[in-house]
């Protein structure tokens, strides 16, 4: 499958652990874009990277949360020190950008998190 | 800043009708506009976009959606639902000229009954 992947699919953390989440885009792909999607909401921006330039971050992204994509291809989500209204779906998505193109972007299946 | 509104939480039609999707958008300047389905423990699809050009717009399974400039609406429709087309649907919208800040709607639920 060559689409997007995220890893884990679901995460069970206590408040004021660690996490960290994957985001494999679709190879070809320039941009990655992180979302947070809650019950009965469409997903929401967080941040996104142009190859490895981290390009512009949401205010929704507080400093507990820190996104990298070190070599321009995978990328990490971490939040620290979790708390429960940190809990929800977190989505990743690629597309490809090129001048003045706009194509649409390619959603990851999401990692759930739930902190208890 | 740009924002997107779905009216109906959710559409009930039954197989063979058509069906039609609310959504309409609030952004300054030429919009993107895009839906999006969500099927049960999977990732959004991409389902068609507006960019330019003719008004009404073919996308995947049959879907098109038209856009309504005056109306700011972009309406997703169907002619014969199908049951495998219960799903989430989300619209969104992008400003043309930023290419990184989508807005999305909160998500119309079809259910296609048979």
């Amino acid at each position: 499958d060559t689409g997007v992947s995220q890893d884990p699919r679901h995460k069970i953390t206590k408040r004021g652990q660690n996490v960290t989440f994957r985001c494999d885009p679709i190879s070809e792909h320039n941009r990655l874009y992180w979302y947070r999607q809650t019950l009965g909401q469409g997903p929401e921006f967080l941040t996104y990277f142009q190859n490895e330039a981290q390009l512009e971050k949401s205010r929704l992204l507080s400093d507990r949360f820190s996104a990298e994509r070190p070599k321009g291809s995978f990328s990490t989500l971490e939040i620290q020190r979790t708390e429960q209204g940190d809990s929800a779906m977190y989505l990743c998505a690629s597309s490809s950008f090129a001048g003045s193109s706009h194509n649409e972007q390619f959603f990851g299946p999401g990692t759930r998190l739930t902190v208890l | 800043a740009q924002s997107v509104a779905q009216p109906e939480d959710q559409v009930n039609v039954a197989e063979g009708n058509p069906l039609t999707v609310k959504c309409t958008y609030s952004v300054s300047g030429n919009p993107y506009l895009f839906w999006y389905v969500q099927y049960p423990n999977r990732g959004l699809q991409f389902l068609l976009k507006y960019i330019t050009g003719d008004n009404l717009v073919k996308g995947s399974y049959g879907f098109e959606a038209e856009f309504n400039k005056s109306q700011t609406s972009f309406h997703l429709k169907k002619p014969s639902a199908l049951v495998s087309d219960s799903a989430l649907y989300f619209c969104a919208v992008r400003r043309l000229a930023n290419n990184n800040d989508m807005r999305f709607g909160a998500g119309t639920r079809l259910t296609v009954k048979p």
